[in-house]
C-alpha cells in the first residue's frame, strides 16, 4: 500500500495564479483531510471531509476550496494564490471521525507564492 | 488554541530514555491524548494515544496521571533517528479537530 499521496510535492506560483493539489489514499479510509503548515509552527487544519460526499471548514479555510471526488481522492484549491499562502500543505486520511481515530499523512506539497 | 503545553526543546544521549512531558490541564473526561512526531519536515506519524490507562506499544510508552491533567511519552532506547519535533495532541470542539501546538523538539546526541 503506498498510503497517503500528495501531488505535486513542488509548486511555484505567481500571486494571483491557480492551481490543484491531489491527495489520494488506498486504505478505504473514510475521513480525509488538508492541514497546513508555516515555517516554526504546527499544523492548522484547513478543511476536512468526514466522508464521501460531504466537506467541512477547519481552523483556516479562507482562501481555499476542496472536492471529495470519491473515497479515495481529497482535493484542495486555490483560485487566486497570495503570498500568505505560502507553506508546506499536508494531506491526511483516517478510518473514521471519532474520538479515537489515527490519522495517516501524506509526504506534503511545498508550495511558494511569489 | 492548543490545549497542551509543551517545553519547546529537550537533548537526549543516544540508548537512553527520553521522557517528553506534555501538560492537558484542561482536558475533558472523554478525551483522547495522542503523540504525533514529525522528522524533518516529513508529514506527521502517529506514535500512540491514551484515554485513561497507560498504553504501550512498539514505537513508545504513554504514561497519563491519575487526574489525567498531564502525560509523558517515553522513548526507551533512543536513537538518532528518533530526532524530531514531538507534538502531544488534544482533540477540541465537536468535530475533534486535532489542534497541533509548536511540539517538543528533540534531538538525540551521540
Amino acid at each position: 500500500n503506498a498510503g497517503v499521496t500528495q501531488t505535486p510535492k513542488f509548486q511555484v506560483l505567481k500571486t494571483g495564479q491557480s492551481m490543484t493539489l491531489q491527495c489520494a489514499q488506498d486504505m478505504n479510509h473514510n475521513s480525509m483531510y488538508w492541514y497546513r503548515q508555516d515555517p516554526g509552527m504546527g499544523l492548522r487544519l484547513i478543511y476536512y471531509s468526514a466522508s464521501e460526499g460531504t466537506t467541512d471548514k477547519g481552523e483556516v479555510p479562507n482562501g481555499y476550496n476542496v472536492s471529495r471526488l470519491n473515497k479515495r481522492e481529497f482535493s484542495l484549491r486555490l483560485e487566486s494564490a497570495a503570498p500568505s499562502q505560502t507553506s508546506v500543505y499536508f494531506c491526511a486520511s483516517s478510518p473514521d471521525r471519532g474520538r479515537s481515530d489515527t490519522q495517516y499523512f501524506g509526504p506534503g506539497t511545498r508550495l511558494t507564492v511569489l | 488554541d492548543a490545549k497542551t503545553t509543551q517545553p519547546p526543546s529537550m537533548d537526549c544521549a543516544e540508548g537512553r530514555a527520553a521522557n517528553l512531558p506534555c501538560n492537558h490541564s484542561t482536558i475533558s473526561g472523554n478525551e483522547y491524548v495522542y503523540w504525533y512526531r514529525q522528522i524533518h519536515s516529513q508529514g506527521p506519524q502517529y506514535i500512540i494515544h491514551g484515554l485513561k490507562n497507560n498504553e504501550t506499544n512498539e514505537m513508545a510508552s504513554l504514561i497519563i496521571t491519575e487526574d489525567r491533567k498531564s502525560s509523558t511519552l517515553i522513548l526507551p532506547h533512543a536513537t538518532l533517528r528518533d530526532t524530531a519535533v514531538y507534538y502531544c495532541i488534544v482533540r477540541v470542539g465537536n468535530n475533534n479537530d486535532m489542534r497541533f501546538g509548536a511540539g517538543t523538539r528533540l534531538t538525540v546526541k551521540p
